[in-house]
């Protein structure tokens, strides 16, 4: 199985809510971030967090991080439709390089 | 938007044919990477190179070549196609590891009939 665990794989939320996900991984990591992708594009980098970081923030977003339960977490104040996309994580091993992302969760956003 | 190409966009190819995808960067990253994205799967690591020559495997790797002969240039081969190869294919490049992003090109999506 992937490195990368996410739920839910899916999530259907109104506008004005808050969406979050999460992202759970087995092997030590050197960072983790998150990315975005609309639909037919490729993935955008919105956050990165290093492990020896608890919590970080930007903008609408706030990630977590917690190296002892292996799990990071995708919070998405006052959504709005335009929020709608896939989000993935992705793990940075340390292995010279390798990035292993995460199945992904699908957002919906409803106006 | 980082300067990053990937070629063909769209390739349909029959099953048994050699297939190269190339990415292209302009900015000089040592870091490059091959994704395919397959629903269900998320994006999966094939190969990635972190210096002209130097590459090493990913997650699914096997049917799957790469080569980089120079720092802008990283070229994804399938020796023979098969249909569970259909898929998009992503490239992407970061500068050093564990300390930056990503980023992607926009994908070629590959058919294999």
């Amino acid at each position: 199985s992937q490195q990368g665990e996410e739920d839910p794989q899916a999530l259907s939320i109104q506008e004005g809510e808050n969406a979050t996900m999460n992202c759970s991984y087995k092997t030590s990591i050197n960072n983790l971030q998150w990315y975005r992708q609309n639909s037919g594009r490729g993935l955008v980098h919105l956050i990165l967090i290093r492990s020896n970081e608890r919590e970080k923030h930007s903008g609408r977003l706030r990630v977590t991080l917690d190296t002892s339960k292996k799990s990071s977490s995708l919070l998405i104040t006052a959504s709005r439709a335009a929020d709608t996309a896939s989000y993935f994580c992705a793990t940075d091993l340390n292995q010279g390089g390798k990035l292993i992302f995460g199945q992904g969760t699908e957002l919906s956003v409803k106006p | 938007d980082a300067g990053i190409t990937q070629s063909p966009r769209h390739k349909v190819t029959e099953t048994g044919t050699p297939v190269t995808l190339r990415c292209h960067q302009t900015e000089n990253h040592r870091y490059m990477y091959w994704y395919r994205q397959d629903p269900g799967h998320g994006l999966r690591l094939i190969h990635y190179s972190y210096g002209v020559k130097d590459t090493d495997k990913g997650e699914v790797s096997d049917g799957y070549s790469v080569s980089r002969s120079k720092t802008e240039d990283f070229l994804l081969t399938l020796e023979s196609a098969t249909s569970s190869q259909t898929s998009v294919y992503f490239c992407a490049i970061s500068t050093e590891t564990g300390e930056t992003e990503a980023f992607f090109g926009q994908g070629t999506r590959l058919t294999v009939v």
